[in-house]
């Protein structure tokens, strides 16, 4: 089955530090990759997403490459902020055979800034 | 604004009440989702709707019930509340067309079981 690993947190950054989310995947297809944040007391939003091999998915700063050889979906940023604390989940969406597409989420990387 | 929808945002039921979590979506979506989220465990799915008039159990089913009102309500019952539902409850719907278009989450159900 699918399945995606994240790297487990907290993280703690100082402003302006480069991140670093790490984020692989087993998937049985050809799956299309998330990274999903979800801020204090809300709902999931979408950050970015890659649909096929080498696509990079990019958004507010943020950017992650989808690397089939490695099967990797690593989120980056280079210079975070204190607005950027936030719950961090990665997942894929593959064809459940069902006529809809699961997703599958890692289990959330919590990351906070410090000024 | 367009979105996902849901109600209540906070509820406390005392163990064996039974309620129902309402959701709707207003982006003429095919496929609907109910989601738990536990510290440590992620988002796991209880139910999904592929389309209108279908439903079929996610990851953890057991002791939830679902109902597919029609295209744009999906609703989640608890028939005998336990403390072990004790959560964070999402919807999610999506175009469902294929895998590319993500879901879009409502901002939540805080569920207490006491």
């Amino acid at each position: 089955g699918n399945s995606v690993t994240q790297m487990e947190g907290p993280v703690t950054l100082s402003e302006e530090a480069f991140l670093t989310i790490n984020c692989t995947y087993t998937a049985t297809g050809y799956p299309s990759l998330f990274w999903y944040v979800q801020y204090p007391g809300e709902g999931l939003q979408l950050l970015l997403k890659a649909t096929k091999a080498d696509d990079k998915g990019s958004n507010k700063g943020f950017e992650a490459t989808y690397r089939k050889e490695t099967t990797s979906f690593h989120l980056e940023k280079g210079s975070v902020q204190v607005s950027d604390s936030a719950v961090y989940f990665c997942a894929l969406s593959d064809n459940s055979g069902a006529g809809s597409y699961q997703l599958t989420f890692g289990k959330g990387t919590k990351l906070s800034v410090i000024p | 604004n367009a979105g996902v929808t849901q109600t209540p945002k906070f509820q406390v039921l005392k163990t064996g009440q039974s309620m129902t979590l309402q959701c709707a979506q207003d982006m003429n979506h095919n496929s609907m989702y109910w989601y738990r989220q536990d510290p440590g465990m992620g988002l796991r799915l209880i139910y999904y709707s592929a389309s209108e008039g279908t439903t079929d159990k996610g990851e953890v089913p057991n002791g939830y019930n679902v109902s597919r009102l029609n295209k744009r309500e999906f609703s989640l019952r608890l028939e005998s509340a336990a403390p072990s539902q004790t959560s964070v409850y999402f919807c999610a719907s999506s175009d469902g067309q294929g895998s590319g278009y993500g879901y879009t989450f409502g901002s939540g159900t805080r569920l207490t079981v006491v």
